[in-house]
């Protein structure tokens, strides 16, 4: 079946270490995205990518940082910078980033820093 | 970053009611509104993406509407089931942000 797939669901981590989440997609989607949540408020865009080899930051960017060597992989790393880590993490794919192409999300990933 | 709001935030219904909620968001530079459902312990997923004004979709038993000029949109559920429970999440598309989500509407329906 085609899907995302993000790891681990769980991730904890002391204060000052940097962190990195998986996300991997075998729906031969062009985009894909990373996004935070946090009680009470909505869905926010921290990077996404058009294509292989490029990514651009979305609303919080600060703090992290992401990269794109395979058209399926999507990795994210929360880096000591980001001020409130503690959130859930979503990651998300389309087959081109339109207005028009609905996204596709993984599991999410639950990180917590202590 | 656009303010995208939805109401109510949360609502608990009986088996068999019908229920709507809201979506409103800046009508300038519009481009599609989204909705997408998720349930808990499930990932999010597209209900529809709606772009053109009075434009109306259909899935089973749930439907929306679109008004682009005044900026908002309705998600109707009739006769609620159990299995509707989840947090229904719009997000409008517009030159220049992208795709903004709402802070979603939690909906429990009591068997």
């Amino acid at each position: 079946d085609g899907g995302i797939t993000q790891s681990p669901k769980y991730l904890f981590r002391k204060e000052g270490q940097n962190v990195t989440l998986s996300c991997e997609q075998n729906l031969n989607h062009d985009a894909m995205y990373w996004y935070r949540q946090d009680p009470g408020q909505g869905l926010r865009l921290i990077y996404y990518s058009q294509i292989v080899n490029d990514f651009q930051k979305g609303d919080i960017a600060e703090g992290y940082s992401v990269s794109r060597e395979k058209k399926e992989s999507f990795p994210l790393t929360v880096t000591s910078a980001q001020k409130n880590p503690t959130a859930f993490y979503l990651c998300a794919s389309s087959i081109v980033r339109s207005y028009n192409s609905p996204l596709h999300f993984g599991n999410g990933t639950r990180l917590t820093v202590t | 970053i656009l303010n995208v709001e939805q109401s109510p935030q949360s609502l608990h219904v009986q088996e068999g009611d019908s229920t709507n909620f809201t979506c409103s968001f800046p009508s300038s530079n519009f481009y599609a509104l989204h909705w997408y459902r998720w349930e808990t312990a499930k990932s999010p997923e597209a209900l529809f993406v709606m772009t053109l004004n009075g434009d109306e979709k259909k899935k089973g038993r749930i439907s929306a509407t679109l008004n682009t000029k005044e900026g908002y949109s309705y998600l109707y559920i009739k006769g609620s089931q159990p299995e509707d429970s989840a947090t229904y999440l719009c997000a409008p598309y517009s030159a220049g942000n992208m795709l903004t989500f709402g802070g979603g509407t939690r909906l429990m329906v009591k068997p």
